[in-house]
């Protein structure tokens, strides 16, 4: 079975600090990884995923995350904080072959202060 | 390319009532998939469809079912709907299939309120 965690249901940042979002999963097999944004009444759009090799993955505007399989995480980062990356962030693991069918975390809501 | 389309985006039921919510997915997409996003429950797999077959079911109840069409249009349909349906409903697609990279494309939703 798999499930994600994500620490913090809510991260509130100085526009231009580190925005970091935690994301620890769990996964009988080896997993891929999907970090989603979600802005207001919209869907979720993918902001960068992780299925083999390199275990830094980048993403659009500016994120990226780390895999790191001994401490079975894939936390997401970004140097510098932008009012328009408040929004709601959510980790996603899926099966080996990339099933389909996503487990998502609860989600984390950022707050970027001006 | 035109990203997946959801309709209605926006509806009100009464308790009782039963609803169906419509999804047509990006072109040569074959995979569809649905997810219930309450504030309580977060995002919830609901099932998915490759080539008009259900590959997936999450867990619910019986109430909820859904089918996919030749063209990969899908459809859900929840009856006898309760206070605790009311959600946003996310349609997914993808490619599916042997060329399937696990990435999932959403649609903007259907946000579902029952009085």
């Amino acid at each position: 079975a798999q499930s994600v965690t994500q620490l913090g249901s809510h991260v509130s940042v100085s526009e231009g600090a580190l925005v970091l979002l935690r994301c620890n999963y769990s996964s009988s097999v080896p997993p891929y990884l999907f970090w989603y944004v979600q802005y207001p009444n919209q869907g979720l759009q993918l902001l960068l995923k992780y299925t083999t090799g390199a275990t830094l993955v980048k993403g659009i505007n500016g994120f990226e995350a780390e895999f790191k399989k001994s401490e079975t995480s894939f936390h997401l980062t970004k140097p510098s904080a932008h009012m328009s990356d408040a929004a709601e962030y959510f980790c996603a693991v899926s099966g080996w072959g990339g099933s389909e069918k996503l487990v998502f975390g609860k989600g984390t809501k950022l707050t970027v202060n001006p | 390319k035109a990203g997946v389309t959801q309709t209605p985006r926006y509806l009100i039921k009464t308790r009782g009532q039963q609803v169906t919510l419509s999804c047509s997915p990006i072109s040569g997409h074959r995979s569809v998939s649905w997810y219930q996003q309450t504030p309580g429950q977060g995002l919830q797999f609901l099932f998915e469809y490759f080539s008009e077959t259900q590959r997936n079911k999450g867990n619910f109840p019986g109430r909820f079912s859904g089918r996919q069409f030749s063209n990969s249009r899908s459809e859900m349909n929840v009856s006898t709907l309760e206070l605790g349906d009311s959600a946003l409903y996310l349609c997914a697609s993808s490619f599916g299939g042997s060329s399937n990279t696990g990435e999932l494309f959403f649609g903007e939703g259907s946000r579902l309120t029952v009085l």
